[in-house]
């Protein structure tokens, strides 16, 4: 069975600084792909980032990145320079390739983002 | 485009009521559509799949008789929560995948129904 997990609850910064939010999956299969979600107060989620599992190549878009590591089965998302508007719920989910091909998500890391 | 809209956005009900909640896909056809639930500060749990033309799949622990899913088309599918209980009041949000953007899994978002159950 797949299972992702997001150890950060809560995470709050000021202004500015970089912020690290860690996800770590499990899954038997080979071929599966990897997500991250904005959900803002409004309840939307909001598409950010999609990985397939042979893809390893980090990804920078603005001021956020993520690095995939297959070898310790992490896909960390950092925010640099956060801002304000940052202030949400983030998701990380992961499919298989297989079977329903449903998203299994993370209980989440709240970001507040202090001005 | 990938555009998904879920209607209502919002319901108060008496308990007791059926509520009955709409998710299209307005841009592509989704032979495969999910039913995710989410409480008050908690991590999306999926309820459901939905495939045009056949029975939806349930996951374990969510009641069919409870949540009713219908599939009619491939930009409609449908929840009804049936005979809504206060412990039934969440978050509902549907997704669909566009089944001509490859093995990417790919999922559109719905923007969600908040359900509150008097």
């Amino acid at each position: 069975a797949q299972k992702v997990t997001q150890a950060q609850t809560e995470i709050s910064v000021v202004e500015k600084e970089d912020v690290t939010l860690d996800c770590v999956y499990e899954t038997r299969d080979t071929t599966y792909y990897l997500f991250w979600y904005k959900q803002p107060p409004s309840g939307e989620l909001v598409f950010l980032i999609r990985r397939n599992s042979f893809d390893e190549q980090n990804e920078i878009s603005g001021r956020y990145s993520w690095n995939f590591q297959k070898s310790t089965s992490s896909f960390n998302f950092t925010i640099t320079a956060s801002q304000v508007v940052d202030s949400a719920v983030y998701f990380c989910a992961l499919s298989e390739d297989t079977g329903r091909r449903a998203l299994t998500f993370g209980s989440g890391t709240r970001l507040q983002v202090q001005p | 485009g990938a555009v998904v809209s879920q209607h209502p956005s919002r319901v108060i009900c008496k308990s007791g009521t059926s509520v009955k909640i709409e998710c299209r896909s307005l841009d592509f056809q989704a032979t495969t559509m999910f039913w995710y639930r989410q409480f008050p500060k908690k991590s999306l749990m999926l309820m459901a799949t939905s495939n045009e033309g056949s029975k939806a799949t349930y996951e374990q622990g969510v009641e069919k008789d409870k949540f009713l899913i219908n599939h009619a088309s491939l930009t409609l599918s449908t929840l009804t929560v049936t005979s809504a209980h206060p412990e039934d009041s969440s978050f509902y949000i549907c997704s669909a995948r566009d089944m001509d953007r490859g093995p990417y899994n790919e999922q559109f978002f719905g923007p969600g129904t908040r359900l509150t159950v008097l």
